[in-house]
């Protein structure tokens, strides 16, 4: 199985602050790595997919990079809303599709 | 806009068998050659790919699961389910049913809100 490490666990951050989230796969996934965001009580909303496309909706604020065992999503100026945890998934090891353990994003 | 929902008991058994279905709607089940999913997420904890079902009836399974878990859909209700057969409080979680893009693309870009199911006596 592919384990999907995420870092940190938690980022505590000001409204404005550039962040980047750490994605790290146990063996190579190519390219094949999502990024979801989830707020509380909600589903997850997938923002990027292929490494660095982002999904029909998402802002520009939101970018994704990387390839193989080491991927970033980064939220260039952090808005309210963006305070949520992150999850990336791979897909390349079809077919066990694995998610990170998440990063939480919180109010500094 | 596809949308999906889940429904079933809120409450199981230990032991007993956790059922739920997905009823999908803006959209035929048929249509395109995506795979249903279903996922789950335990409280505070990160989320587990359960399994997936393609109309034609193909499944996947997650290994950990695959002993207990029977996916199977309903083209003519627009709806697919899930079975868990001898649940435990380790099975209480989240229950998302989701959609994926097919042709490799793995990923899930249309969910359900999520049904909590505990499990307990």
């Amino acid at each position: 199985d592919i384990v999907m490490t995420q870092s940190p666990a938690t980022l505590s951050v000001s409204p404005g602050e550039r962040i980047t989230l750490s994605c790290r796969a146990s063996q190579s996934v190519s390219s094949n790595l999502a990024w979801y965001q989830q707020r509380p009580g909600q589903a997850p909303r997938l923002l990027i997919y292929d490494t660095f496309t982002r999904a029909t909706g998402i802002p520009a604020r939101f970018s994704g990079s990387g390839s193989g065992t080491e991927f970033t999503l980064t939220i260039s100026s952090l808005q309210s809303e963006d305070f949520a945890i992150y999850y990336c998934q791979q897909y390349n090891n079809w077919p066990l599709l694995t998610f990170g353990g998440g990063t939480k994003v919180d109010i500094k | 806009q596809l949308q999906l929902q889940e429904s079933g008991p809120g409450l199981v058994k230990p032991s007993q068998t956790l059922s739920l279905t997905c009823s999908v709607s803006g959209g035929s089940i048929n249509s395109g050659t995506f795979y249903w999913n279903w996922i789950r997420q335990p409280a505070g904890k990160g989320l587990e790919w359960i399994g997936r079902i393609y109309t034609s009836g193909s499944t996947t399974y997650n290994p950990s699961l695959k002993s207990r878990v029977t996916i199977s859909v309903d083209t003519s209700k627009n709806q697919f389910s899930l079975k868990l057969s001898s649940v435990t409080a380790a099975d209480t979680a989240v229950y998302y049913c989701a959609r994926d893009l097919g042709f490799g693309e793995w990923y899930f870009e249309y969910w359900g809100q999520g049904t909590l199911v505990t499990v307990a006596s």
